[in-house]
């Protein structure tokens, strides 16, 4: 049973362009929701994280859209460029405040962003 | 630049036969996972530990897998018998537990890729 379910598998913007992947878990007591970058032959690489007591986080480009009552969150890449181009997972963490319990991801988007 | 380092990279062995990989956390880190990924499953989460000490490993098959840390520097991940449907990208991360939680990062290495015959 897929804890975190992602949509969707993938994503073609034009540069420029905003690209939107969004999450959704149905597990009340996640407390940590991460969103993973990943290029081919490497791995995940953390890119942004939110906590459910905020609404919205913004780092840069990248902005996450939490909504609680929902179960939903969001991943905004603004400005998109060719080298966003990767497989973007989300997950969610219920370990009692530690980003460092386990993880429990999507299935991933494979975003590719044309010039 | 503190990295995670997985060995070997690249795997390739019949069925049957005994698979180790190996992984060095960045050094002081206290928590070591290892996940699994595959086109079917996506990532999934075999074992992970915490200053050695194993706290989750129900995603591991146990009857053919075993998950150890001989030391801080050192996970392993070893499979025996190997079988076709082991065939994935093993990832190992790790991270320090600490207060406050937002200086908490998980890193992961860059895989072994395994196939298994």
């Amino acid at each position: 049973q897929q804890q975190v379910k992602q949509s969707p598998q993938s994503l073609i913007v034009q540069k420029g362009g905003i690209s939107i992947i969004n999450c959704a878990y149905e597990n009340t007591a996640f407390d940590y929701f991460p969103w993973y970058q990943q290029f081919p032959g490497k791995g995940p690489a953390l890119l942004i994280a939110i906590r459910p007591d905020v609404s919205e986080k913004k780092e840069g480009r990248f902005t996450i859209s939490f909504n609680k009552s929902a179960k939903q969150f969001s991943l905004h890449i603004m400005d998109s460029q060719p080298g966003d181009s990767a497989t973007y997972f989300c997950a969610a963490s219920k370990d009692r405040g530690s980003t460092l319990g386990r993880l429990y991801f999507g299935r991933g988007t494979q975003l590719t962003v044309w010039p | 630049d503190a990295r995670v380092t997985q060995t070997p990279r690249h795997k390739v062995t019949e069925m049957g036969q005994e698979v180790t990989m190996r992984c060095q956390p960045i050094l002081g880190h206290n928590t070591v996972f290892w996940y699994r990924q595959t086109m079917m499953q996506g990532l999934e989460l075999l074992a992970y530990f915490r200053n050695r000490a194993p706290l989750d490993d129900s995603g591991m098959p146990k009857d053919r897998f075993s998950a150890e840390m001989p030391d801080a520097t050192l996970a392993t991940l070893k499979i025996q018998p190997s079988e076709p449907r082991d065939s994935a990208v093993y990832f190992c991360a790790s991270g320090y537990q600490s207060l406050p939680r937002s200086n908490e990062k998980l890193f992961f290495g860059s895989g072994t890729q395994l196939s298994v015959l």
